[in-house]
């Protein structure tokens, strides 16, 4: 089945920028997202790439894809301590029966230093 | 719309008794999605349901655990005989289909069981 490999835990300095790295195995995945879990709540939607897409900016985060490598990357611009959280990738690989799911990487816990 | 809800919030239950979570889907959403997030395995999808059908189970960890949905805005997962070992947060998500890109999965707060 499906496997989305995330890093544990990630530290950063206030201001620095956050690297967050997945890497996934099913190539059919047309829709890789970011999702975002604060401490005690759900997991929200940060935003998601298009498979044919290599990058997306949207204000603070950009999303790198490289589907040869089967590589995703987050990267949040001038880190807050309000961005402390656990974030999931997770990628669509679809079914044949047309409809879809999401699988989830095990999550990276970004801690920010003031 | 209140958005997902799922109750209770937490539950503290003795090994071997019958556990039952509920997940209310947002209005107008066809697909639910049960998920167990624990430290050691991170998030794992459990079960998921497109228009009330079971699609995919095979995540379902034993036949101790099972899930319906008796209508299109509902639905419950049980746990019958609970061990400790399902002791993690349950989250449920729910979402449109097929449409795309509006297909972000929504998730409720989770419900934290611990069973002792």
């Amino acid at each position: 089945g499906e496997d989305v490999e995330q890093s544990l835990f990630l530290s950063v300095r206030e201001g620095d920028s956050s690297v967050i790295n997945c890497t996934y195995t099913d190539s059919s995945s047309t829709y890789l997202y970011w999702y975002k879990q604060e401490p005690g709540a759900g997991l929200q939607l940060l935003t998601y790439i298009f498979s044919n897409m290599d990058m997306k900016q949207d204000q603070r985060l950009t999303v790198l894809l490289n589907k040869k490598d089967k590589h995703l990357s987050l990267r949040i611009a001038d880190t807050q301590t309000g961005d402390s959280a656990i974030y999931f990738c997770a990628v669509d690989p679809g079914t044949t029966s047309g409809t879809y799911k999401y699988i989830f990487g095990t999550g990276t816990r970004l801690k920010v230093l003031a | 719309d209140a958005g997902v809800i799922q109750s209770p919030r937490h539950e503290v239950t003795e090994m071997g008794q019958e556990v039952t979570l509920r997940c209310k889907l947002i209005s107008g959403h066809n697909s639910l999605f049960w998920y167990r997030q624990t430290m050691m395995r991170g998030l794992e999808l459990l079960i998921y349901f497109n228009n009330n059908v079971p699609i995919d189970d095979s995540g379902m960890p034993e036949d101790r655990f099972s899930a319906k949905m008796p209508n299109a805005s509902f639905s419950t997962l049980k746990i019958q005989p609970s061990e400790p070992r399902d002791s993690a947060v349950y989250f449920c998500a729910s979402s449109h289909t097929p449409a795309r890109p509006n297909t972000e999965a929504f998730f409720g707060q989770g419900t934290r069981l611990t069973v002792v």
